[in-house]
Order: structure tokens, then sequence, then C-alpha cells
């Protein structure tokens, strides 16, 4: 089965570190998005790539985060420094940039939690 | 923005009975994807059932179906025979483009 893979499933970390979430998507997606979920927010848009280009970030704070698809089969997701207030789960998710479906494909998650 | 609102946080079932969840959205275009997800304890998100809104017919999907209302912008969507399994957090969502955007939820618990 194709699938969406998130790496670390789980992170617990201290604040100030930096942390790196990785994305594989389906092979032969061209359209990644970055999801963070919280109980209080619910789930919220960070960013989106289409063909590697970010298409939008506005929901992303700039000052800590950053997301790059260095290749087609990546795409990282880091925050430095981590804060506490960073505690979530944050998904990947994938499809084709084509109206056949609309759907999107999630990863896993990856949980995270800085002390 | 768009912006997808699901008004009920919490909603409950008796086993093998029908629930109905309710979703309504926002938007000033015409063409767009609306969704409803599942998300089981394992925190996966699974696609419950998909509907295009150019298509007039209602989605079905087994025991799920949705009542899409374009102009009233709402689509719900209809649980039939309740499962155990059924028992999740359930998101609608809007997609125009490269743009989705989720609701808050709704926390479904199937009674035996």
């Amino acid at each position: 089965d194709a699938r969406v893979t998130q790496t670390p499933r789980h992170k617990v970390t201290e604040m100030g570190q930096e942390v790196t979430m990785r994305c594989q998507p389906i092979l032969g997606h061209n359209t990644v998005f970055w999801y963070r979920q919280t109980m209080m927010q619910g789930l919220e848009l960070l960013a989106y790539f289409r063909n590697r280009a970010p298409l939008d970030d506005s929901g992303m704070p700039k000052d800590r985060f950053s997301a790059e698809m260095p290749d087609a089969t990546l795409a990282t997701l880091k925050i430095q420094p981590s804060e506490p207030r960073d505690s979530a789960v944050y998904f990947c998710a994938s499809a084709r940039a084509s109206r056949n479906t609309g759907e999107l494909f999630f990863g896993e998650g990856s949980r995270l939690t800085v002390l | 923005a768009q912006t997808v609102t699901q008004s009920q946080p919490e909603m409950s079932v008796q086993e093998a009975e029908t629930v109905t969840l309710s979703c309504t959205y926002d938007t000033s275009e015409s063409d767009y994807y609306l969704f409803w997800y599942k998300q089981p304890p394992s925190r996966q998100m699974i696609l419950v059932i998909r509907q295009e809104a150019y298509k007039q017919q209602n989605a079905t999907e087994n025991r799920f179906s949705v009542n899409f209302q374009k102009a009233a912008k709402s689509f719900s969507l209809k649980i039939s025979d309740s499962q155990l399994g059924d028992a999740a957090m359930y998101f609608c969502a809007y997609r125009r483009g490269n743009d989705m955007r989720f609701g808050a939820g709704t926390r479904l618990t199937v009674k035996p």
C-alpha cells in the first residue's frame, strides 16, 4: 500500500532544542501539506508545497519554523528553537494536483512534546 | 479565508442506530471538494467520504452518506447502523485548489 511516511512518531525534547520532522510523500504526489493539531486549535495548516516549491507558509511562525522540500521524496519541518507551546501532533499529507479526487493522504503524525 | 464549522463538539449514538454530524462552510467559490475524515485514537486520518461540489448527487459509501446542500453551504454526514468501530473524531474539510481547511471536529461515541 502506498502511504505517507512520517518520522519520528514521537519526540520529547527540551525547550530551546532544534526539532526536525520528516515526511516521505506518496510516490507521484506533487503536493505536500504540513498541519499541526492541538486540542485548542484543532488542525491548522502550516504550509504547503507544490512541485517542491512553497506555495503558502502563512500559517507558520516564521521566526522559528521552516519547511523545505529538498527533493520530491522528502519534506522537512524544522523548529529552532523549540518552545513548550509547540507541543502538538504534526501531520504531513500529500496529494496529486489534479481535480480527480481532491483527497489528501495523511501520515500517522509526529507527536512532539517540548518540556 | 474559507472557514469550516462543526457545531457539535460531541455526539453519541446507540450501536445499530443512525447519527448525523453537521458541517457548514463559507466560500464564494463554486468548484471545490468537501470531505469527511475520521480520526480514531490511533490518530491516523482516514478518508470517509468525498463530495465534488459540481455533482448534485449526494455521495454514498456503504453505511456513510452525505446531505450536500450547496446553496445553504451545508454538508452533513449520516452514519447508518452505527458500529463500535465508528467511534472517533470526525472532521469536515473543504478543499479548493491547494488550500484545504478543517472544522474543529466532532467526537462520536458509540454506546453498545
